[in-house]
């Protein structure tokens, strides 16, 4: 059973405009959310990241929100450029007291930047 | 300048074959984990290790084995290789248990 759900599996934006991704989460025990982004060929690459202390966080284009009600977070990038065309995942952990337990990862959103 | 490192970063090989997945890092950092991904898939977390001497199996049950001996140094072996271990490999190390983890580029593994 996915504990981390991306269900949009491809998004298109033009460039300049906003894009947002987004993903649903199902255990309450994670407490720490981040996103990466992935090209082709190459390991993800750490974009920003929340924990569950806030519902914001911001890092220059990118600002992801958290909505713990909802189990629900997303990432806002403004304004979209070409090179952040890429595959985005969404990861998340639990704490569990400082333990080394790895991240759980979404299926991933490929983000289309059109000229 | 501090970096993690995955070799080979592409593999084909025949099935039966021993192969082993070498990953080092030079950040200095005690945790360290191997995930699987298949394409259009989520990735998957197979192995991890606290530091020196210690190994764990991750969320998704795998053939391999690694080993951590030395800090910098994590590597994957998979004593006789199947067309089922076919994925893409990556390694990741991390200086806290939950947060940010950083990743290699991967070892695309073809098994023929």
């Amino acid at each position: 059973d996915q504990q981390v759900k991306q269900n949009s599996p491809s998004l298109s934006v033009q460039e300049g405009r906003i894009s947002i991704l987004n993903c649903d989460y199902t255990n309450s025990m994670f407490d720490y959310f981040l996103w990466y982004k992935k090209y082709p060929a190459e390991g993800p690459t750490f974009l920003i990241s929340i924990s569950s202390i806030k519902d914001k966080n911001e890092d220059g284009r990118f600002t992801v929100f958290l909505n713990k009600s909802a189990k629900h977070l997303s990432l806002h990038i403004v304004p979209s450029q070409p090179g952040d065309s890429a595959v985005y995942f969404c990861a998340a952990s639990a704490w569990s007291g400082g333990g080394a337990d790895g991240l759980t990862f979404g299926k991933g959103t490929h983000l289309i930047i059109q000229p | 300048e501090a970096d993690i490192y995955q070799t080979p970063r592409y593999l084909v090989i025949g099935t039966g074959k021993k192969i082993t997945l070498e990953c080092s890092q030079t950040m200095g950092h005690d945790k360290m984990y191997w995930y699987q991904q298949d394409p259009g898939m989520e990735l998957h977390l197979i192995h991890y290790s606290y530091g020196v001497n210690s190994t764990e199996k991750g969320d998704l049950s795998s053939e391999s084995t690694v080993s951590r001996i030395r800090t910098e140094h994590f590597p994957l072996t998979l004593e006789s290789a199947r067309p089922s271990h076919t994925s893409q490999y990556l390694c990741a190390s991390s200086d806290n248990g939950g947060g940010e983890q950083f990743f290699g580029p991967g070892t695309r593994l073809t098994v023929l």
